[in-house]
């Protein structure tokens, strides 16, 4: 069992949808971090949680330390938005991620 | 702020030549640094990380190798490209308690 789970894998919705993505993890942790990877392969780090909630723009992250949950939301989806989403744990003393296996958001027009 | 910078950005090898990525950090001094690999269709996976100068671990037994010769800068290197080897390779710097993750734009290795 991965230390890190995600749900759902692949996600299509349409334009201006209410997107939730779900973030499980096994192993106790100092933060969770959300990030971003565009078709190119470019990675952003979009939130570094370690309590409650935290909202950038669209996008709103919360953690649930004692369920050792996470979710990203984004409101009023766009286009721009579809991207593979992934959530990642810092573990060890050199506090190496390690990743879920990612969602792909596809949001259509 | 922190910066990142890795090169090339793409990169085709023939099998068995040699591969050098490099990676520079700027805006941060004794960085824990890292360097990712994403093969198609998968997940990232830690390759290495160094903690320090000279200081490298690594994650998983492979072709490749790296060095960290100087405070700022992380080197991924092979003797001779595997055609396995092929993926999208992400250096980051992160790690300290509080701080956040900055990755590097990523080099998209094609081994043929």
């Amino acid at each position: 069992k991965n230390e890190v789970e995600q749900s759902p894998q692949n996600l299509t919705a349409q334009e201006g949808e209410f997107i939730t993505i779900n973030c499980s993890y096994s192993v106790g942790i100092s933060a969770l971090h959300w990030l971003q990877q565009h078709p190119g392969g470019g990675i952003v780090s979009l939130f570094m949680l370690s309590s409650g909630k935290k909202k950038h723009g669209r996008l709103i992250a919360t953690i649930n330390i004692q369920e050792k949950h996470s979710s990203l939301h984004i409101t009023a989806s766009h286009p721009r938005d579809s991207a593979v989403y992934i959530c990642a744990v810092p573990l060890g003393g050199a506090q190496k991620l390690v990743f879920g296996q990612g969602t792909r958001l596809t949001i259509n027009p | 702020s922190q910066t990142i910078h890795q090169w090339p950005a793409t990169l085709v090898q023939p099998v068995g030549s040699p591969l050098s990525l490099e990676c520079t950090v700027e805006g941060t001094s004794n960085p824990n640094l890292y360097w990712y690999r994403q093969a198609a269709g998968r997940g990232l996976q830690l390759l290495f990380y160094s903690v320090g100068i000279g200081q490298i671990s690594s994650e998983v037994p492979q072709n490749l190798s790296a060095s960290r010769p100087q405070d700022r800068q992380f080197i991924l290197s092979s003797k001779k490209l595997l055609l396995s080897d092929s993926g999208f390779y992400l250096c980051a710097w992160g790690g300290q308690l509080g701080d956040g993750y900055t990755f590097g734009s990523g080099t998209r290795l094609t081994v043929v």
